[in-house]
């Protein structure tokens, strides 16, 4: 069964440093993993997507992961955080080409002034 | 633009009581999905369905039904609630069956079961 594990439930950081969502699958096969991002009172929105190809996927308001296959690790990134980055981030994977996704537990970033 | 709606941002019931989570979609998409969202556990998937009148369920159906009578209502019914289905429910749709098809959610439903 698929599964993903996110690493740290919450995550403080200063406006303007960089910050890592850390983020790791277990699967054997071929996988297709999401991060997501949930602002207070909000539904989900995809931030990126990694299918094929370039291991270094962007995505919007600047952030990026990199898929590692030989870690099993789809870690979030951003070199410089701003207020409005507080927010809930979901890591998802879905193995195989499995029809639903398996989302982690969450991490909540909170951005600090 | 995509527009996924759910019927009430916040909901108190009382233990027993039946309960219906109503949500609506504006994008003629097949796919429609409930998971519910508790602190720590991440989202877990109740039920989803892929056409009208079809439903599959997912990680933790007990407790739950589920409703599709029309394309764009997916309705969550929970029949005699419980204290412990008190958390914040999703709605969520995509286009299609493909798992590269981006998931829509809509701004969720907190329950509270007194």
């Amino acid at each position: 069964a698929q599964s993903v594990t996110q690493l740290d439930s919450q995550v403080p950081v200063f406006e303007e440093a960089p910050v890592e969502l850390r983020c790791n699958y277990s699967s054997s096969v071929s996988v297709y993993l999401f991060w997501y991002v949930q602002y207070p009172n909000q539904g989900l929105q995809l931030l990126l997507k990694y299918l094929s190809g370039s291991t270094l996927v962007k995505g919007i308001n600047g952030f990026e992961a990199e898929f590692n296959k030989s870690q099993t690790s789809f870690h979030l990134r951003k070199p410089s955080v701003h207020i409005s980055d507080t927010a809930e981030y979901f890591c998802a994977v879905s193995e195989g080409g499995s029809y639903i996704p398996t989302f982690g537990r969450g991490t909540s970033l909170i951005v600090h002034p | 633009d995509v527009k996924v709606t759910q019927s009430s941002r916040y909901l108190v019931k009382r233990t027993g009581e039946k309960v219906f989570l109503e949500c609506v979609q504006d994008m003629d998409h097949e796919n429609m999905f409930w998971y519910r969202q508790d602190p720590g556990l991440g989202l877990r998937l109740i039920y989803f369905s892929y056409d009208v009148k079809m439903k599959e369920k997912g990680d933790i159906p007990e407790g739950y039904s589920v409703s599709r009578e029309k394309k764009e209502r997916f309705s969550l019914i929970l029949e005699s609630a419980s204290t412990n289905q008190t958390s914040m429910y999703l709605c969520a749709t995509r286009k299609g069956v493909s798992i590269t098809d981006t998931q829509y959610f809509g701004p969720g439903t907190r329950l509270t079961v007194l």
